[in-house]
């Protein structure tokens, strides 16, 4: 079947300090994959994505590599900012509509 | 500018109340979805529609029902509110598959009593 599994949180980081969020997946076929936001009281918002193998999603500093032999998708940022404080979701679309979700990892950044 | 909107924005309502949130959406997109998230379960899908008069069951969708008449509303009916259907629940719509992303609207925070 197809699923997403990212690490756990809650993730508290001081400013300018480096993230990493780890996202792997199982999938049926080919996958495109996806890393969305939520910032407090707020819809999800698309962060970067990437459609097939070795592709790089990048955004407002964040970076993401979808690696076919691992199964991954991590998140990462050089250095990180309080502005940067929200939950993450790591999320996969194959064949069809369907969006498949990771339970979401929250993030502080601390000045 | 397109977009998608969600009313209410925050509901409280009776176990056993039947209740209806809406959803609609500019983009003329042909597909629509609607989530609930709660703590520890992240996103999961209640409901989805790939165009006018389709309906799809997702992973949760016990005790909640959708009709498409037109393409920009996708409301989610609550047939017989229960305390467990307190969250917070999301629309979103997408253009095509592949990697075309979703996009979300604000939500609407739920409380059954």
């Amino acid at each position: 079947g197809n699923s997403v599994t990212q690490m756990e949180g809650p993730v508290t980081l001081s400013e300018e300090a480096f993230l990493t969020i780890n996202c792997t997946y199982t999938a049926t076929g080919y996958p495109s994959l996806f890393w969305y936001v939520q910032y407090p009281g707020e819809g999800l918002q698309l962060l970067l994505k990437a459609t097939k193998a070795d592709d790089k999603g990048s955004n407002k500093g964040f970076e993401a590599t979808y690696r076919k032999e691992t199964t991954s998708f991590h998140l990462e940022k050089g250095s990180v900012q309080v502005s940067d404080s929200a939950v993450y979701f790591c999320a996969l679309s194959v064949s069809g509509n369907q969006f498949y979700f990771g339970t979401g990892t929250s993030l502080t950044v601390i000045p | 500018d397109a977009e998608i909107t969600q009313s209410p924005r925050h509901k409280i309502t009776e176990t056993g109340r039947q209740v209806t949130l809406a959803c609609h959406q500019t983009w003329n997109h042909n597909n629509m979805f609607w989530y609930r998230q709660d703590l520890g379960h992240g996103l999961r899908l209640i409901h989805y529609s790939y165009g006018v008069q389709d309906t799809n069951k997702g992973e949760v969708s016990d005790g909640y029902s959708v009709s498409r008449s037109n393409t920009e509303d996708l409301p989610l009916t609550l047939e017989s509110a229960a305390s467990s259907q307190t969250s917070v629940y999301f629309c979103a719509s997408r253009p095509g598959q592949g990697g075309d992303e979703q996009y979300f609207g604000p939500g609407t925070r739920l409380t059954v009593t």
